[in-house]
């Protein structure tokens, strides 16, 4: 079982539409849960950071960690087609581990 | 645009051959990590520079190797290439005790 897992997808939405990215994870240590988002052919851009349980807003993203479950959401509301990219979760232990380990990535396309 | 660059953007080469690959991190940004991305694979994280020092290894293969200069910059030097070598090599770099990362554009290897 690999440490971090995430559906690959495709994930394919209409325009306007709320999405729901999801990660799970089996070590109990991860305390920071990040969210990345790739476009194609370019370098992950860090969207979300969030320490520990519960929920970050940040315009139309919501980041959501539930450690009781061990399970991590990215919410997009009003979803466009400039959202279409694979989006990267990644997440790390507490006490000086700043490695993270990244999900394989969901690709995710929003048509108009 | 994250700040950090890296070059060449494209390289093609043969097997058995070295390559270079550079990476400039953002300013004030002391590390310095190393990834490769590949279809079957994922983002996988190889190494991390601090202010000149190696600070942690991942699953970088030992034809693989990395340093870091005075001036911050770092180079990741691939040697005796494998057609499955060919990947998107990622650089980031981020302030010490924190995880967010910021990567660069990557640099496309394709070993022919």
């Amino acid at each position: 079982q690999k440490e971090v897992e995430q559906d690959p997808g495709p994930l394919s939405v209409p325009e306007g539409a709320i999405v729901s990215l999801n990660c799970t994870y089996s070590n109990s240590a991860f305390q920071y849960f990040m969210w990345y988002r790739q476009y194609s052919r370019k370098g992950p851009e860090l969207l979300m950071y969030t320490y520990s349980s519960g929920n970050k807003e940040d315009g139309r993203f919501t980041a959501q960690v539930d450690k009781s479950s061990k399970y991590i959401s990215l919410f997009i509301r009003d979803s466009q087609p400039s959202d279409s990219a694979t989006y990267l979760c990644a997440m790390s232990a507490s006490g000086g581990s700043y490695i993270p380990t990244f999900g394989r990535g969901t690709s995710l396309i929003v048509h108009p | 645009d994250s700040g950090v660059t890296q070059t060449p953007k494209h390289l093609i080469t043969a097997t058995g051959q070295r390559v270079t690959l550079r990476c400039s991190p953002r300013s004030g940004d002391l590390s310095v990590y190393w990834y490769q991305q590949s279809l079957d694979q994922g983002l996988q994280f190889l190494i991390q520079y601090y202010n000149g020092e190696e600070r942690a290894k991942g699953n970088i293969l030992e034809r693989f190797s990395a340093q870091q200069f005075p001036d911050l910059h770092s180079e990741l030097n691939l040697s005796s290439l494998e057609l499955g070598d060919s990947a998107l090599y990622f650089c980031a770099s981020g302030r010490q005790g924190l995880d967010e990362q910021y990567f660069g554009p990557g640099t496309r290897l394709t070993v022919t």
